[in-house]
């Protein structure tokens, strides 16, 4: 069974550095990895994907994730963190099977704070 | 851009009574999901549902869940007979296709209180 795993609970970064959110992850087949965020009382807003090509995704309000095939790693990635990007993030996975509407698997979360 | 809608926001329940959320997803989406939050913990999947039929459904999802697609526009989850342990965040989410590579589109939320 595929899962996430977000190993850390809280992240803090000033502003202006660079930040690095966690995830590595286990699946049968070929992943397809996701990033989500969630601000308080909204819901979760895709900022990103891996399918397949480069390992290096680039995404939403200027954050990418590196996907590490042989770390099984997909790691959410800033390279200046802005105090308007605390908030929670999520890491999921979909596996390899053919059906088209595979659940997401969620990490637990990870909640980021920047702090001015 | 358009958005998953989500009814009510807040829905507060006594034990023992049913429960209908409501959800609206983007309008050309075919793949339709409901997922709950337990306060503190992660995301967790319920129900997948796709040509007016489940596809497939967690272990959560037993005899007191049912979803529906009652007319174009809303699709529901209703619980028949709530519990304490039913407590949680309730997100419905949509896909334009059912591909793999197709990122899930979130409403809102809706808070489920039981007392």
């Amino acid at each position: 069974a595929q899962s996430v795993a977000q190993p850390e609970d809280q992240v803090n970064v000033a502003e202006g550095n660079p930040l690095t959110v966690k995830c590595t992850y286990s699946v049968s087949g070929n992943p397809y990895l996701f990033w989500y965020v969630q601000y308080p009382n909204r819901g979760l807003q895709f900022l990103l994907k891996y399918i397949t090509g480069d390992n290096l995704v680039k995404g939403s309000y200027g954050f990418e994730a590196e996907f590490n095939k042989s770390q099984t790693s997909f790691h959410l990635k800033k390279p200046s963190a802005l105090v308007s990007d605390s908030a929670l993030y999520f890491c999921a996975v979909r596996d390899g099977r053919n059906s088209g509407n595979t659940p997401l698997v969620f990490g637990k979360g990870t909640r980021l704070s920047v702090i001015a | 851009e358009p958005e998953v809608t989500q009814t009510p926001s807040h829905q507060v329940t006594q034990m023992g009574q049913e429960v209908i959320l409501r959800c609206v997803p983007i309008s050309n989406h075919l793949y339709f999901y409901w997922y709950r939050q337990i306060l503190g913990q992660k995301v967790e999947f319920l129900v997948s549902f796709y040509n007016n039929e489940i596809s497939e459904k967690s272990e959560i999802f037993d005899d007191q869940f049912s979803v529906e697609r009652p007319d174009g526009s809303n699709f529901t989850l209703k619980i028949r007979s709530t519990k304490l342990e039913d407590s949680a965040m309730y997100f419905c989410a949509s896909s334009e296709q059912g591909a793999k590579n197709q990122p899930q589109h979130f409403g809102d939320g809706t808070r489920l209180s039981i007392l």
